[in-house]
C-alpha cells in the first residue's frame, strides 16, 4: 500500500528562519514525489516534482530513497510563504493517482 | 494562465438526493480526476479517467458515485444518492500526462 505521512501538522517558524517540511512515504515500487501548496483561499497549485529537480519560489526538495523521504526545504523563510503544503506520491505503475499526505500549515511569523 | 473551474463552488443537498458536481478541465488535458477532503482529514482519490473510460477508482467510489464527460468540456461527478458522510469538498483535476495535476478550487458539499 502507498502511504505519505507529514508529522507536523503545523510548522511555526519566524521570517528569515530556514524552514523544513517534513515527508516519509512508503512504497514497494519507485514513485515520484511532488509538493503542492495552498494558499488561503486558492487552490492546490504544484509547487515542485522531484523529477524535474527545480527550485521554485526558493523551495527544493531531495528524495531520498534510502530514508524513503521528501523533505521541503528553504532557507529563509518569507511571510508569503504562509500556506498549507502538501506532500504527495504518484505510484507510477498505477497512471496518475496522488496519494497525499495529512499536510502541514506553514506560518511564517514576522 | 489556464484553470480547471469547478461549479457550484457550495452545494447544500438533503440527504438521498442526487447531486452533480461540475468541472471543466484545461482543454488540452487528457486525464481528468475527482478527489475530495473530508472537512479536517486528507485529500483523497476517488476516479481517474482517461480516453473516456474510468482508469482507476477507489474503495469509496462505489456505485453510489458516477463520471461523465458529456460534451467534450466537462467532466462531471454524480452522487446518486447522497449520505451525510458524503459532505467534503470535492476538487476535480486534469493532467497533460503523468503526475503534475492542475486543480480547480472545488465544490464544498454539504449534505443535511
Amino acid at each position: 500500500a502507498q502511504r505519505v505521512t507529514q508529522p507536523e501538522k503545523l510548522l511555526s517558524v519566524f521570517k528569515g528562519a530556514p524552514v523544513e517540511l517534513k515527508c516519509n512515504y512508503s512504497y514497494s515500487g519507485s514513485p515520484e514525489l511532488f509538493w503542492y501548496v495552498q494558499y488561503s483561499r486558492q487552490r492546490l497549485q504544484l509547487l515542485l516534482r522531484h523529477i524535474s529537480r527545480e527550485s521554485i519560489k526558493g523551495f527544493t526538495a531531495d528524495l531520498n530513497k534510502g530514508e524513503t523521504s521528501f523533505h521541503l526545504k528553504k532557507p529563509f523563510a518569507q511571510e508569503e510563504d504562509s500556506a498549507m503544503y502538501y506532500c504527495a506520491l504518484s505510484p507510477i505503475e498505477y497512471g496518475n493517482k496522488l496519494v497525499f499526505g495529512a499536510g502541514t500549515i506553514l506560518r511564517v511569523k514576522s | 494562465e489556464p484553470e480547471v473551474t469547478q461549479t457550484p463552488s457550495h452545494q447544500v443537498t438533503q440527504m438521498g438526493q442526487e447531486v452533480i458536481l461540475r468541472c471543466v478541465p484545461i482543454s488540452n488535458h487528457l486525464y481528468f480526476y475527482w478527489y475530495r477532503q473530508i472537512l479536517g482529514q486528507k485529500v483523497e482519490f476517488l476516479v481517474s479517467f482517461y480516453n473516456n473510460e474510468i482508469s482507476e477508482k477507489s474503495e469509496i467510489f462505489d456505485d453510489q458515485f458516477s463520471v461523465e464527460r458529456p460534451d467534450g468540456s466537462n467532466f462531471t461527478l454524480k452522487i446518486r444518492s447522497t449520505k451525510l458522510e458524503d459532505s467534503a469538498m470535492y476538487f476535480c483535476a486534469s493532467s497533460e500526462d503523468s503526475g503534475a495535476l492542475h486543480f480547480g478550487n472545488g465544490t464544498r458539499l454539504t449534505v443535511t
